[in-house]
């Protein structure tokens, strides 16, 4: 069967510092990965979405960045972060090749800048 | 493209009570629509979904939703509801591709169940 792993579960780090989050997934090839953001309050934004390894979909400009080096894993990146970034990350992964699809979630990383 | 509107943020009730959670969709072609629950700190966890054919249906956790197109809606509806049901809700569609799809989701009702 397949699982999505997301780390770390919670990350406390001050403004200007870089981050990386790290999903993978296992017991399928080739998924389309997603990055979103749930902010306090609000719903799930997507960031970005891959269909292939080195192929990134950006929704929305922003702070972030997000790398595929992999088949099977995603990471989520930062420079240097601001105080706007925090929130919850979730991590997804779908089926490509298909007329519809349903994603699947990781438990979230909670990220606050301080 | 599509777009999703969760008509409320909020959604209180008394347990043993009957609860719908309502949901709008725009989109010009054909979609796909989903209930996802989350639970706090917590991932998604899929509900049901619609994909085609009966227009009822049914989800885990003895909840289910009609879709209608006419309204271009997809309410999600329980008959009597408990604590543990306390959680935040999501709508979400999706459209056709040829590379797979994306889901975009609605902002969201936390449903809360008081004793």
């Amino acid at each position: 069967s397949q699982t999505i792993h997301q780390w770390p579960a919670t990350l406390v780090q001050p403004v200007g510092s870089p981050l990386s989050l790290e999903c993978t997934v296992e017991g399928t090839s080739n998924p389309n990965l997603y990055w979103y953001r749930q902010a306090a309050g609000r719903g799930l934004q997507l960031l970005f979405y891959s269909v292939g390894i080195g192929q990134i979909s950006s929704e929305v400009p922003q702070n972030l960045s997000a790398s595929r080096p992999q088949d099977r894993q995603f990471i989520l990146s930062s420079k240097k972060l601001l105080l706007s970034d925090s929130g919850f990350y979730l991590c997804a992964w779908s089926l490509v090749g298909r007329g519809w699809t349903e994603a699947f979630f990781g438990q979230g990383t909670r990220l606050t800048v301080v | 493209a599509q777009s999703v509107t969760q008509l409320d943020s909020q959604v209180p009730v008394f347990e043993e009570a009957p609860v719908e959670l309502r949901c709008n969709y725009s989109s010009s072609v054909s979609v796909y629509l989903f209930w996802y629950v989350q639970y706090p700190n917590q991932g998604l966890q899929l509900l049901l979904k619609y994909l085609s054919g009966s227009t009822l249906v049914k989800g885990i956790n003895g909840f289910e939703a009609e879709f209608n197109k006419s309204q271009t809606s997809f309410h999600l509806r329980k008959p009597s509801v408990h604590i543990s049901d306390t959680a935040e809700y999501f709508c979400a569609v999706s459209v056709e591709e040829t590379s797979g799809s994306r889901l975009t989701f609605g902002e969201g009702t936390q449903l809360t169940v008081n004793p």
